[in-house]
């Protein structure tokens, strides 16, 4: 099976810069992906990584070790609409010729002023 | 572009009562189609997908269904609802080489 372990929550300040980590287990990686959901909402894709390095798209930042079973979600000049949950997901093994997708329970972040 | 619908929003139903909720997408074809529930502070469980009409895979025992009459919709059925049913209910869609599963808005199930 595969599991997946992400801190259940964070707080950081307004301005800064906060670093979410992701560790997973699973057979036959083939993708780790990242979602924001803020609170009542359905998650929206962040970023996607299937090779191991730094993934850039504006404030936001994720990075994939494979060997490691490693990623973190880096998110800069923190503004407090980026309070919700961040949810890792990652591809991987098969189930009746498809590779599932399982996901986080999700990090909770809270930013304050 | 590419965009799902998911409807309703919102739904109270005693328990014992029937369930359809319906997903469609748009400006895409033969995608992949999703059903997941989030219940309160958890995490997302997969219950169905779907990667062409009428192919239907269940992940979880339970008593939903799931049909795919069309390409790009997906509908999640009960014949007698519990109350343990009651949760976030997400459907979404992928494709392509990446497979990125994006959301539709969710509904928001209490069976009381």
């Amino acid at each position: 099976g595969q599991n997946i372990d992400q801190p259940t929550e964070m707080t950081a300040t307004e301005g800064a810069i906060v670093q979410i980590n992701c560790t997973y287990q699973t057979s036959g990686f083939n993708g780790l992906f990242w979602y924001q959901q803020h609170a009542g909402e359905a998650p929206t894709f962040l970023s996607y990584n299937v090779l191991d390095g730094l993934e850039e798209k504006g404030r936001f930042s994720s990075f994939l070790s494979r060997s490691k079973g490693y990623s973190y979600l880096l998110l800069k000049e923190l503004q407090m609409k980026d309070s919700a949950s961040y949810l890792c997901a990652v591809r991987g093994g098969f189930s009746g010729g498809y590779q599932k997708v399982t996901f986080g329970t999700g990090t909770k972040l809270q930013v304050i002023p | 572009s590419q965009t799902i619908h998911q409807w309703p929003a919102t739904l109270v139903q005693p328990v014992g009562s029937p369930l359809s909720l319906e997903c469609t997408v748009e400006g895409t074809s033969n995608p992949n189609l999703y059903w997941y529930r989030q219940a309160a502070g958890r995490g997302l469980q997969l219950l169905f997908y779907s990667v062409g009409i009428g192919q239907i895979s269940s992940e979880v025992p339970q008593n939903l269904s799931a049909s795919r009459p069309q390409d790009r919709q997906f509908i999640l059925s009960s014949k007698k609802l519990l109350l343990s049913d009651s949760g976030f209910y997400l459907c979404a869609w992928s494709k392509g080489l990446k497979d990125i599963q994006y959301f539709g808005a969710g509904t928001r199930l209490s069976v009381l």
